[in-house]
């Protein structure tokens, strides 16, 4: 069963660091680039990074991604409070010929 | 500015139809992929279908195959997503997506009796 895994909650206080991870397998992660997606409460979900590591115009430096072979994550640096939001890993998936989302791991900002 | 407007939501019966719309401008609409994924309240995304730029080629979710048909009109700029014979688990917001990168605001399916 194709499914891609992320930790359902991560926490840290503003300034710090935090990384979320995005496992998967060869028929998604493993052969094909991650999309991040950033859902603020109450909106819809906006591209934060594609092609693994690129950020879209207008998302901060601060925001970083890298891939390893069958996984992904998701890097933010120097936390700020409106970061609370749950994230969203995705890729292409041979198996199911369609798209693949995680489950979202939720960031909150202590 | 690229939008992506999504209408056509509201309440159903278990085995009734609704057509979503989705109007696109900003860009040019016939050079891209276009996807339709759903999400329901408090819960995860999940994609459902997507359509090449001619309209030729399409893919769906297994768990809607063979009820929801994806279609575009690339001279109005719109794509669509026909839903038949809805179940309750269909129930969520759908939103559209230009190639997965850019979303609209979605728009609600409530498929209850």
């Amino acid at each position: 069963q194709s499914v891609l895994t992320q930790p359902p909650s991560a926490s840290a206080t503003p300034g710090q660091g935090v990384s979320m991870s995005c496992s998967g397998s060869t028929s998604n992660i493993g052969n094909y680039s991650v999309n991040w997606y950033q859902q603020l409460p109450g909106t819809a979900p906006k591209l934060l990074m594609y092609s693994n590591n690129q950020r879209p115009s207008g998302v901060p430096d601060r925001f970083s991604g890298s891939k390893s072979g069958t996984s992904a994550s998701l890097a933010i640096s120097g936390l700020q409070s409106e970061d609370e939001a749950d994230y969203y890993c995705a890729s292409w998936d041979d198996s199911l010929n369609g798209w693949l989302f995680g489950g979202g791991t939720k960031l909150t900002v202590l | 500015e690229v939008q992506l407007v999504e209408s056509g939501g509201g309440s159903v019966q278990p085995g009734g139809s609704l057509r979503l719309s989705c109007a696109a401008s900003g860009f040019i609409f016939s050079s891209y992929w276009m996807h339709w994924i759903r999400q329901v309240p408090g819960k995860g995304l999940v994609w459902v279908s997507r359509i090449n730029e001619d309209g030729s080629s399409a893919n769906y979710a297994d768990s809607v195959k063979g009820r929801f048909t994806i279609s575009r009109d690339n001279a109005k700029n719109t794509l669509y997503l026909q839903m038949n014979s809805l179940r309750d688990e269909d129930t969520a917001i759908y939103y559209c997506a230009r190639n997965t990168h850019v979303w609209g605001q979605g728009t609600m399916v409530t498929v209850s009796s």
